[in-house]
């Protein structure tokens, strides 16, 4: 069965702090990638996706993900968080050709940038 | 920008109880899932719906839960007799189609069974 392992449960940084959150999946297939944040009190949002091509994808606020496919990986970073980063940063996958696309998530890292 | 809307936003329910937990999803979209957040773990999928039926489900979803496309707007689960383990954060989404297309997801619901 397809899995998604994220390595930081908890990641505190200073403002300004470069960060960059592990994502490993498990499937020997081509997969669909995923980064969805969701701040405090708020639904999840998609922050990055990759489908194909250029591996290293820019998504919303200055984020940025680069699939390694060698690795199995898909790891966030931002050069230099800011307090409004704070919240909990979920990776998933969907099995491309699949049939229905459902997302497989980690079990999510919880960013508090510290001001 | 249109939303995924879920109610109620809270639903606090006693053990053995039926409860209906209720998502609009975005109008033009095709495809729907439900997921679960028990609180410290990751989110699970739990079924997915198009054109008026399953399309996929998983372990979690047994016969105690049930889905539902009542009218044009309205996606439904339906927990017939809630389980202690039932206590969780459900999330609905929705997407177009599914081939390149990301899923946009509702506030959740928080049900607490007591």
């Amino acid at each position: 069965a397809q899995s998604v392992s994220q390595h930081n449960h908890h990641v505190i940084l200073s403002e300004a702090a470069s960060l960059e959150l592990g994502c490993n999946y498990s499937y020997g297939g081509t997969v669909n990638l995923f980064w969805y944040v969701q701040y405090p009190g708020q639904h999840l949002q998609l922050l990055l996706k990759y489908f194909s091509g250029d591996p290293l994808v820019k998504g919303i606020k200055g984020f940025e993900a680069e699939f390694i496919k060698s690795k199995f990986s898909f790891n966030l970073r931002k050069p230099s968080v800011q307090w409004s980063d704070t919240a909990e940063y979920f990776c998933a996958v969907t099995v491309y050709g699949g049939a229905t696309n459902k997302l497989i998530f980690g079990t999510g890292t919880l960013l508090a940038v510290q001001p | 920008e249109p939303e995924v809307t879920q109610t109620p936003s809270h639903q606090v329910t006693q053990m053995g109880q039926e409860v209906i937990l209720r998502c609009v999803p975005i109008s033009n979209h095709l495809y729907f899932y439900w997921y679960r957040q028990i609180l410290g773990q990751k989110v699970e999928f739990l079924v997915s719906f198009y054109n008026n039926e399953i399309s996929e489900k998983s372990e979690i979803f047994d016969d105690q839960f049930s889905v539902e496309r009542p009218d044009g707007s309205n996606f439904t689960l339906k927990i017939r007799s809630t389980k202690l383990e039932d206590s969780a954060m459900y999330f609905c989404a929705s997407t177009p189609g599914t081939a390149t297309y990301e899923q946009y997801f509702g506030p959740g619901t928080r049900l607490t069974v007591t």
